[in-house]
């Protein structure tokens, strides 16, 4: 059983730019959720997949966007980054919502 | 608007005390809480709390749900630096953590 894998690990990006942030569920694991946190802060919801299907959003602009893939992998998309992007995106997988969540190791945005 | 409020939020506390760490929450649905511990980047799953009353426990670690007060706490007995780390409490949907209680324990 692998568990959830995040890439990259690190990302340095100019302001403006775009950015694709990959996550591999564990394996069987259909629902996916991102979430951003801030240095001192708790996770902050971003979104959360299930079956390829966006079943939340939490409070964040259009340019954070998603994608689950068949194989329950996914994808966050950021558009026109900004300084305040920079964070620790983290993906977690689980079997359903409402069960244990499994968390990657996360991938360190830098933005400047 | 569902909620999630912790505390306290940041703890230092000496090798071998006892600490309690609350939760309270305001979500609608609710079905579960589970507590995450988060030492370094991604947190790991601790306890999931489905009923009221019933007290889960893991070595030094235990944790209970009042249904009634909207409320859990996580007790961490005869502390080691180990257990230093953020603790994380998800009132089950995986939506909304709240911002977490820094624990520090000194040798």
């Amino acid at each position: 059983e692998t568990g959830v894998t995040q890439s990259p690990t690190h990302l340095i990006k100019t302001r403006g730019q775009q950015v694709t942030l990959r996550c591999s569920s564990q394996s069987g694991h259909n629902t996916v959720s991102w979430y951003q946190q801030a240095l001192g802060q708790g996770p902050q919801f971003i979104f959360q997949y299930y079956r390829e299907e966006e079943n939340g959003r939490g409070n964040f602009p259009p340019r954070f966007s998603g994608l689950q893939f068949p194989n329950y992998s996914s994808e966050l998309n950021v558009n026109a980054l900004e300084l305040d992007d920079s964070a620790l995106y983290l993906c977690a997988s689980s079997l359903k919502v409402f069960t244990e969540a499994f968390f990657g190791q996360g991938t360190r945005l830098t933005v400047v | 608007e569902d909620k999630v409020v912790q505390s306290p939020l940041s703890l230092v506390v000496h090798e071998g005390d006892t600490v309690t760490l609350n939760c309270s929450y305001e979500v609608t649905n609710f079905r579960s809480l589970l507590w995450y511990k988060q030492e370094k980047k991604a947190p790991t799953f601790l306890f999931m709390l489905t009923s009221s009353g019933i007290e889960k426990k893991s070595g030094r670690l235990s944790s209970i749900l009042d249904k009634k007060e909207l409320s859990s706490i996580l007790n961490i007995t005869a502390t080691q630096t180990g257990d230093s780390a953020i603790y994380l409490c998800d009132p089950g949907n995986q939506f909304y953590f709240g911002t977490g209680t820094s624990l520090t324990v000194i040798p």
